[in-house]
């Protein structure tokens, strides 16, 4: 059974701040790892894809996978209102082309 | 470019009540899948398509039907509608290059009430 744990939440984090978000993973044949935020109400978006160890940074965003700990996180540095979403983190299978997902992570930014 | 588009956008059925959930996308992808996703959790995914004619089973495809007669349309088919399938379902497209990483584009979702 192929799983991936994300702590629901709520994470509140003050503006300007460190957001960050946590996921493990059940399967040592994930071969990549994605992270989308959900507006409510909306689709998922995706923000950034990882699939080596170690840190991938896209603008305030940093990815980083350890596949020894099976543990994928997702850094947002100076965090804003704008980024109040529930973050989706998935774990692709077959080239990426089969993904499961994650139950979610809420994030609140505090003005 | 309208990338994928659903309809409808929002439906009640009634219980045993069958219905298609229509998913189009014009990005020439040729994967297809199709998700749905319970309040409060992630997405599970019901059915997917690599190319016309081929389709095959996710984590929870039992009470849901699925075709790919053309690259662009990947229709779901719910035959006896159920309280378990209230969700909102969501089509998304892939173009896959062996040895590559794509992208999953999602389109806007179908929010389904069986009541």
């Amino acid at each position: 059974q192929k799983e991936v744990e994300q702590n629901s939440g709520p994470l509140s984090v003050p503006e300007g701040a460190i957001a960050s978000l946590n996921c493990t993973y059940s399967d040592r044949g994930s071969q990549s790892f994605f992270w989308y935020r959900q507006y409510s109400g909306k689709s998922p978006e995706l923000i950034m894809f990882i699939y080596s160890n170690g840190d991938k940074e896209d603008g305030r965003f940093t990815a980083q996978l350890n596949k020894a700990s099976q543990y994928v996180s997702l850094l947002i540095r100076d965090s804003q209102p704008s980024d109040s979403a529930t973050y989706l983190c998935a774990a692709g299978f077959q080239g990426a082309q089969k993904l499961v997902f994650g139950q979610g992570t809420r994030l609140t930014i505090n003005p | 470019n309208a990338g994928v588009t659903q309809t409808p956008k929002f439906r009640i059925l009634k219980i045993g009540q069958s219905m298609t959930l229509q998913c189009t996308q014009d990005m020439n992808h040729n994967y297809m899948y199709w998700y749905r996703q319970d309040p409060g959790m992630g997405l599970k995914l019901i059915y997917y398509s690599v190319g016309a004619g081929i389709t095959d089973k996710g984590e929870v495809p039992n009470g849901y039907n699925v075709s790919r007669s053309t690259t662009e349309d990947f229709p779901l088919r719910l035959e006896l509608a159920a309280p378990s399938q209230t969700s909102v379902y969501f089509c998304a497209s892939s173009y896959s290059r062996s040895s590559a990483i794509e992208t999953q584009y999602f389109g806007p979702g179908t929010r389904l009430l069986v009541l």
